[in-house]
């Protein structure tokens, strides 16, 4: 069974450039989450969506940031414009729904902004 | 205080020695327990659960303590490919079940 993907896995971009992420979840899964990481921390949630509405996206930095997950499947995250401390690894996990004892994680986005 | 608290280490341990991690959460309502598993430059990836009765899988035990507010991990004969970050994670009570995650604990295990 194929785990969650994400694409790029790397993306160096400048400053005040825009940028998006995509991800496919584990098939069947209904529950969807964004998160950030940076070096030595730990992973920080952005958004949480339940099929396609977003049910927690408390800590989304909605100026710069935003999400969407059209017909409940993949999920597309973008930043516009990107901020020198955007760099940092963009995470992607689905579980089965909101009770889902497991979050299954993709390999992640390292996004470098110069 | 944050939520979800954890020494970040680093332990440095030799192979074949016991290691155990604390991780105190402050939200006294919180429902469920994790620990996590995170490699270096890879995904997290899920350890085990930590039960009310503690629950053990070979060489790594987990225990929480409802009382006193903390969940530990035990690790015993410490093996080179334990060396990983292990993240402590809470999910809140309520309809939120929101997952809270720690720092990460660093372990080295050296030959």
């Amino acid at each position: 069974e194929a785990g969650v993907v994400q694409s790029p896995r790397y993306k160096i971009i400048e400053k005040k450039q825009p940028v998006a992420f995509w991800c496919n979840p584990i098939s069947g899964h209904n529950t969807l989450y964004w998160y950030l990481q940076n070096l030595g921390q730990g992973p920080e949630l952005l958004i949480r969506y339940e099929n396609e509405e977003a049910v927690d996206d408390s800590q989304l930095p909605k100026d710069r940031f935003s999400a969407e997950r059209l017909k409940g499947v993949d999920s597309t995250l973008k930043i516009q414009p990107a901020e020198l401390g955007d760099s940092a690894v963009y995470l992607c996990a689905s579980s089965l729904d909101l009770n889902g004892v497991e979050q299954f994680f993709g390999p992640g986005t390292r996004l470098t902004v110069l | 205080r944050k939520e979800v608290e954890q020494d970040p280490g680093p332990f440095n341990v030799p192979e074949g020695a016991t290691v155990a991690f604390n991780c105190t959460y402050s939200n006294s309502a919180s429902q469920s327990f994790f620990w996590y598993r995170q490699d270096c430059r890879k995904e997290p990836k899920l350890l085990m659960s930590v039960y009310s009765s503690g629950n053990e899988d070979g060489r790594f035990t987990a225990q929480l303590n409802r009382a006193s507010q903390y969940i530990s991990l035990l690790i015993r004969d410490s093996k080179l490919s334990d060396s990983a970050t292990y993240l402590c994670v809470v999910k809140s009570a309520g309809n939120n079940r929101k997952l809270i995650w720690g720092l990460g604990t660093s372990l080295a295990v050296n030959p």
